[in-house]
């Protein structure tokens, strides 16, 4: 199993330029995440989804918007990127609400 | 959400065992408590939970008094490897919705 993948691992992006940042698991979870971490901070939730074709906004959603078409697939859309963007995006997965495997992370920069 | 206090840094050396103590006074009945580790430029990964008392895995042991106002992170005999960022969760896992919350977590450094 891959676990949770995450594409690309580095971007860097022009202020108002909008990016797909994608996730995938092989786990067969039901439960996917995206969390965001600046720097020495931990981790904030941006949007979850129990399942496909359901999504909810966590702490952090503006700015921000997903998708949820398939158990497998988990992608985080950034529109008009700005500045405040600029973080360690992390997508995660599990079947158990509190274990969560993550993926390698996303670092983008937003200039 | 029950809110978590924890220490912001320690350190410690190899060979030695290290107990990273979390305060929740406000947990909730059906709340369970998680510890996370998480290693520089990666994703954190799941250690340890438990409800009360105590539970042991091959990494760690999480000591829950009966209050559950605090529990206990324990790394046994610990190596450089073990330098992280350790975090403690306190929610609801029956809940999906109740979500994680990450604070700042502990900074556990392990010397030579």
């Amino acid at each position: 199993n891959a676990g949770v993948t995450q594409t690309p691992k580095f971007r860097i992006l022009k202020i108002g330029q909008s990016m797909t940042l994608q996730c995938a698991q092989d786990m067969n979870h039901n439960y996917m995440y995206w969390y965001r971490q600046d720097p020495g901070m931990g981790l904030k939730l941006i949007y979850y989804s129990v399942g496909a074709g359901i999504t909810d906004k966590g702490e952090v959603p503006n700015g921000y918007n997903v998708s949820r078409s398939t158990t497998e697939d988990f992608p985080l859309r950034l529109e008009l990127a700005a500045p405040s963007q600029t973080s360690v995006y992390f997508c995660a997965s599990s079947n158990k609400v509190h274990e969560q495997f993550f993926g390698p992370g996303t670092r983008l920069t937003v200039l | 959400l029950a809110k978590t206090t924890q220490p912001i840094s320690m350190d410690s050396y190899e060979g030695q065992e290290v107990n990273i103590t979390c305060s929740h006074n406000n947990i909730a009945t059906n709340d369970y408590i998680t510890w996370y580790q998480q290693f520089p430029s990666q994703g954190p990964r799941f250690i340890i939970q438990g409800y009360k008392t105590k539970v042991t895995n091959e990494v760690a042991s999480l000591f829950i008094p009966a209050d559950r106002k605090s529990s206990t992170l324990s790394l046994p005999r610990v190596s450089l490897s073990d330098t992280a960022v350790y975090y403690c969760l306190v929610g609801d896992i029956g809940n999906a919705g109740n979500m994680l919350t990450f604070g700042g977590g502990t900074r556990l450094m392990v010397k030579p």
